[in-house]
């Protein structure tokens, strides 16, 4: 069935550093992909999704590039912020059967003054 | 817009009570609502689909007698948690696909405690 992988976390960074959490993605179709964010308590929030094969989802400094060529959809930010820590879900879905979300198990990020 | 507001977002209850959890859709029609469950430092595991009107579907290995799921109406999915164990503690998510948009809109979620 379809699957989602993810780096293993947790990701320690410095604020102002270069982030990259990988992931990658088994379908049988031509999945939605997507990254959601969850704060300490809280419930998910959707940081940026992509459609289709090439599509950049961007929002907050964060970007996303749909590769259909090596099924990646790997979240990326130039500059990090301490606020940015928190616990990032890759996560894709099949459009045309409008099932459920299918979710990575999530990459932690802690980033440091 | 595509707001879903779950609640409670905490309780506590004794072992063998039944607690309940509300997930509304705020401005739109939620014809499927999804239901999960998130263990401390873990992802997100689907326990089960929930179409307006009709019976939920399951995911295997989720007690349907033990986790009750209720969507009689396109704007109100419940998820009641029958006489509830502390293993049965843990944070529990509702989703709902937002159609037209292709995307997920999800409830800020409980946090079950039995002690």
């Amino acid at each position: 069935g379809d699957s989602v992988t993810q780096m293993e976390g947790p990701v320690t960074l410095s604020e102002e550093a270069f982030l990259t959490i990988n992931c990658t993605y088994t379908a049988t179709g031509y999945p939605s992909l997507f990254w959601y964010v969850q704060y300490p308590g809280e419930g998910l929030q959707l940081l940026l999704k992509a459609t289709k094969a090439d599509d950049k989802g961007s929002n907050k400094g964060f970007e996303a590039t749909y590769r259909k060529e090596t099924t990646s959809f790997h979240l990326e930010k130039g500059s990090v912020q301490v606020s940015d820590s928190a616990v990032y879900f890759c996560a894709l879905s099949d459009p045309l059967a409008g099932t459920a979300l299918i979710f990575g198990k999530g990459t932690t990020l802690s980033v440091s003054s | 817009g595509a707001v879903v507001s779950q609640h409670p977002s905490r309780v506590i209850c004794k072992s063998g009570t039944s607690v309940k959890i509300e997930c509304r859709s705020l401005d739109f029609q939620a014809t499927t609502m999804f239901w999960y469950r998130q263990f401390p430092k873990q992802s997100l595991m689907l326990m089960a689909t929930s179409n307006e009107g009709s019976k939920a579907t399951y995911e295997q290995g989720v007690e349907k007698d033990k986790f009750l799921i209720n969507h009689a109406s396109l704007t109100l999915s419940t998820l009641t948690v029958a006489s509830a164990h502390p293993e049965d503690s843990s944070f529990y998510i509702c989703s709902a696909r937002v159609q037209g948009l292709g995307g997920y809109t999800f409830g800020s979620g409980t946090r079950l405690t039995v002690v």
